[in-house]
């Protein structure tokens, strides 16, 4: 079946631009994760939403930081007023927690902020 | 506080050699841990897990991890390396309690010499 699909899969911008990024999480998945992959670093934390729950949002750097989940499938990730430290790759993860534990990664956005 | 450590920034090891990439972690409470890696220009993708049961789990492509307690590690292996192997590999903790997000090492570049 289809996998986690993210877009776009690169976005160039000017820092103080508004950037939308968006998730397709796997169909039926109840859970969706966003973290960030800094060039060098590990993957961060960014949010959690499962299912009709307020999203776990502790992971978020700053307040310019904000997603959203419509409908408990498609997710966007927004990032205000951009700076050049937001440059990074964004994934997208979902996972079925009741049948297993594994996360399933989308391929990616990568955003650079010039 | 959770937190994983993988040491070695970069393991090199002669085809058909054994291969072992170490993680240790720390996680309040029993943890779920995982192995992903990551081949360049692609997503991560899962490789195996530890939820519960027998410590040595075993995965895709041959790999396989054992859930070592009292040393807090989860160190992945491999008994015979293939150069198809060389990738990144990330280790990941998450709390059984919880939002399920995971907390990932640095990664460890393997690269596998013909």
């Amino acid at each position: 079946g289809a996998g986690v699909s993210q877009s776009p899969s690169n976005k160039v911008t000017e820092k103080g631009k508004d950037v939308e990024l968006r998730c397709d999480p796997i169909s039926g998945h109840t859970a969706l994760y966003w973290y960030r992959q800094s060039l060098g670093q590990g993957l961060e934390f960014l949010i959690y939403f499962q299912g009709n729950s307020a999203p776990d949002k502790s992971g978020l750097p700053s307040d310019r930081f904000s997603a959203e989940r419509t409908g408990g499938s498609v997710s966007t990730l927004t990032i205000q007023r951009t700076q050049q430290e937001d440059s990074a790759v964004y994934l997208c993860a979902s996972s079925q927690l009741i049948k297993s534990y594994e996360q399933y990664f989308g391929p990616g956005t990568r955003l650079t902020v010039t | 506080a959770q937190s994983v450590a993988q040491p070695e920034d970069q393991v090199n090891v002669a085809e058909g050699n054994p291969l072992t990439v170490k993680c240790t972690y720390s996680v309040s409470g029993n943890p779920y841990l995982f192995w992903y890696v990551q081949y360049p220009n692609r997503g991560l993708q899962f490789l195996l897990k530890y939820i519960t049961g027998d410590n040595l789990v075993k995965g895709s492509y041959g790999f396989e991890a054992e859930f070592n307690k009292s040393q807090t590690s989860f160190h992945l292996k491999k008994p015979s390396a293939l150069v198809s192997d060389s990738a990144l590999y990330f280790c990941a903790v998450s709390p059984q309690t919880g939002a399920n997000n995971l907390f990932f090492g640095t990664g460890t570049r393997l690269t596998v010499i013909p």
